[in-house]
């Protein structure tokens, strides 16, 4: 079955400064690459996607790089501010394997005012 | 409004003592799923559903039970709970037919087994 690994498990950063979390992933055949943002007590929330076609994808402060032959993706954030301060979470997902989710461990992410 | 509605947010129980936790949707999702959320585990998945009357194992299933006889409700099933199955549990929900297969979570269930 799929694999997803997530570096770093804890990320510090100042204000302003760029965040970035990588992922790699074991099944050639996942072709849809959720990342969710998970704040204290709630549920964790789509931020940004990226499909298996597509190299790059951009929103507003938030970005998703992949790289299909290598098999790892990439969320970055610009301009952090307090709010970002969550856990972040990386996803897989193989239509191959019935839409099975596959999960990273998770990033928490600190910003310092 | 679009969700996916677990119940209860939070439960205390005593070992042994069947509970279920609810979870309904009203996407008209076809796919349903269950995870359990653990510190340094990440989200794990229970069991799934890809449409009704079909569900299958996902990656830790022992000691849970499922059922989707309805296309919106996925009710989770615990027939004798374990102080081991404590833990933070979401159901999930998604389309296939979506131009995005992301999922909707719902909000969450804590349990406590004591």
């Amino acid at each position: 079955g799929e694999n997803v690994e997530q570096h770093p498990s804890t990320l510090s950063v100042q204000e302003g400064d760029s965040a970035v979390i990588k992922c790699t992933y074991s099944d050639s055949a996942s072709n849809y690459f959720p990342w969710y943002k998970q704040e204290l007590g709630k549920r964790p929330q789509l931020i940004i996607d990226i499909r298996s076609n597509v190299g790059e994808k951009k929103d507003q402060r938030i970005a998703v790089t992949l790289n299909k032959t290598a098999k790892h993706f990439s969320l970055h954030i610009t301009e952090t501010q307090p709010e970002d301060s969550a856990v972040y979470f990386c996803a897989a997902l193989s239509w191959a394997a019935g839409n099975k989710l596959t999960f990273g461990g998770g990033t928490r992410v600190l910003v310092k005012p | 409004e679009a969700q996916v509605t677990q119940n209860p947010r939070y439960l205390i129980t005593v070992t042994g003592k069947k509970l279920t936790v609810t979870c309904s949707q009203n996407m008209n999702h076809e796919y349903m799923s269950w995870y359990r959320q653990d510190p340094g585990l990440g989200l794990r998945q229970i069991y799934y559903s890809m449409n009704v009357e079909v569900t299958d194992k996902g990656d830790v299933p022992e000691g849970y039970k499922v059922s989707r006889k309805e296309k919106r409700n996925f009710p989770l099933i615990l027939e004798s709970p374990s102080p081991n199955q404590t833990s933070l549990y979401f159901c999930a929900s998604s389309s296939f037919r979506e131009s995005n297969y992301g999922y909707t979570f719902g909000s969450g269930t804590r349990l406590t087994v004591v």
